[in-house]
């Protein structure tokens, strides 16, 4: 079955950068698109961007171009999502999420367990 | 802000029939889909592309859409479907994704 398990939870101060892993496992890691998506304390879902596992091509939403970067190492079938200049915030819960099977590839399907990222001084 | 419009909250009777709604100009191109999300737990995807259910999703869970607003019925509530629920779809680029900002749904 699907699995996607996350790095544990960061604390960081304001300014710093922080690197999140998805190590997923239970599929063909290069087939499926991976999406990050982001939820702030008592508020709602907000997309980060996607990356192509097999080509490592990326579409980032625009509130974040300039500061996120995702990447991935496809010999250990591990997504990474890295944030830089951290404000107070961006704490909250990091998620990545598969692509659907079926349908666009703007879809996330399988979600990995979250990270919580907290920025404070 | 987002782009998908939804009703902060809704409540519905045990058993009873609840709509859900979700508003944007790039519904009018794109299709929405729906995800269900309980405290402390990562969303579930119920319906996507408009009116399609993954596998183990009840059939109480439908969708449907017209012109610029999708919906998310659930026919037959139960105690169990107490959660907040995201519409998503493409955003009037058709290059990013974007949410709504979810509604929650209380089953009284």
């Amino acid at each position: 079955q699907v699995q996607l398990v996350q790095s544990g939870a960061e604390v960081k101060k304001p300014g710093a950068s922080v690197k999140v892993s998805c190590k997923a496992s239970g599929y063909t890691f290069t087939g499926y698109y991976m999406h990050w998506v982001r939820q702030a304390p008592g508020q709602g879902l907000e997309w980060m961007g996607w990356i192509n596992p097999n080509s490592g091509g990326t579409n980032y939403a625009q509130q974040f171009q300039g500061r996120v970067t995702m990447t991935r190492d496809t010999s250990i079938t591990t997504a990474y999502m890295e944030l830089s200049r951290l404000r107070s915030d961006d704490t909250a819960v990091y998620y990545c999420a598969r692509n659907f099977p079926y349908g666009s590839k703007f879809l996330p399907g399988d979600w990995g367990q979250g990270t919580l990222v907290t920025v404070s001084s | 802000s987002s782009e998908l419009t939804q009703d902060p909250a809704v409540s519905v009777a045990l058993g009873q029939t609840v709509r859900i709604t979700c508003q944007g100009d790039s519904l009018r191109s794109y299709y929405a889909s729906w995800y269900q999300q309980k405290p402390g737990q990562a969303p579930v995807l119920v319906i996507y592309d408009k009116n399609n259910r993954p596998s183990g999703i009840p059939d109480r869970f439908s969708g449907s859409s017209s012109g610029d607003t999708a919906s998310l019925t659930i026919t037959g509530a139960q105690a169990e479907d107490e959660a907040d629920y995201y519409c998503n779809s493409r955003d009037s680029s058709g290059n990013h994704l974007v949410f709504g900002g979810g509604t929650k749904l209380t089953v009284l």
